[in-house]
């Protein structure tokens, strides 16, 4: 069974620092990773998705996240992070054709300026 | 336009009333979920339906009941309101193994 692991519940950094929120996920079977963005009282909004193809995957807002297959991961980076940017972050994974998404835990990025 | 869109935004009811949460999607996707969202955020899986045909029943009390009368609509029906059922409730839809576009979510508050 598919499962996903997001070590991280609250990330603190400053503005216009680097950041990066983890995702591990587990899975006997090939992958489709997601990674959404949740502004305060708001619904979910996608970033990026790994479907297949290269490992590096750019996304909205210079948000950009790494299939990592060996280390069954799928960190969201960027490099210099805005107030904006504060909200909660939840990676996710569905395997194969199966149409169950399964959703880490979430990562609220708050951002200090 | 908006391509997820839920009725109503805001639910407040007494405890054992039963009460419905609308969902349309105007995007031609072929289907829709239910998620149900805690005080900590936690995102759970309720319901997904496939053209009108539930494919995902997770484990839910037999309280919750969705109803799909078209591939653009799913319904929430709850029957005999728990304290327990506050949380937010996203619908969402898809188009095969690929990215899901959610609503805006109903707040619901059983008193």
């Amino acid at each position: 069974a598919q499962s996903v692991t997001q070590l991280d519940s609250q990330v603190p950094v400053f503005e216009e620092a680097p950041v990066e929120l983890r995702c591990n996920y587990s899975s006997s079977v090939s992958v489709y990773l997601f990674w959404y963005v949740q502004y305060p009282n708001q619904g979910l909004q996608l970033l990026l998705k790994y479907l297949s193809g290269s490992t590096l995957v750019k996304g909205i807002n210079g948000f950009e996240a790494e299939f990592n297959k060996s280390q069954t991961s799928f960190h969201l980076r960027k490099p210099s992070v805005h107030i904006s940017d504060t909200a909660e972050y939840f990676c996710a994974v569905t395997e194969g054709s199966y149409q169950k998404v399964t959703f880490g835990t979430g990562t609220k990025l708050q951002v200090i300026p | 336009d908006t391509a997820v869109s839920q009725t109503p935004k805001y639910l407040v009811t007494q405890m054992g009333n039963d009460k419905s949460i609308k969902c349309e999607q105007n995007l031609g996707h072929d289907t829709m979920y239910w998620y149900k969202q805690d005080s900590k955020k936690f995102l759970k899986i309720m319901f997904s339906y496939n053209n009108k045909e539930l494919i995902i029943n997770e484990t839910v009390p037999n309280r919750f009941s969705p109803k799909s009368p078209d591939k653009a609509h799913l319904n929430l029906h709850i029957n005999s309101l728990e304290l327990g059922d506050s949380a937010v409730y996203f619908c969402a839809s898809s188009q095969r193994v690929n990215e899901q576009f959610f609503g805006p979510g109903t707040r619901l508050t059983v008193l």
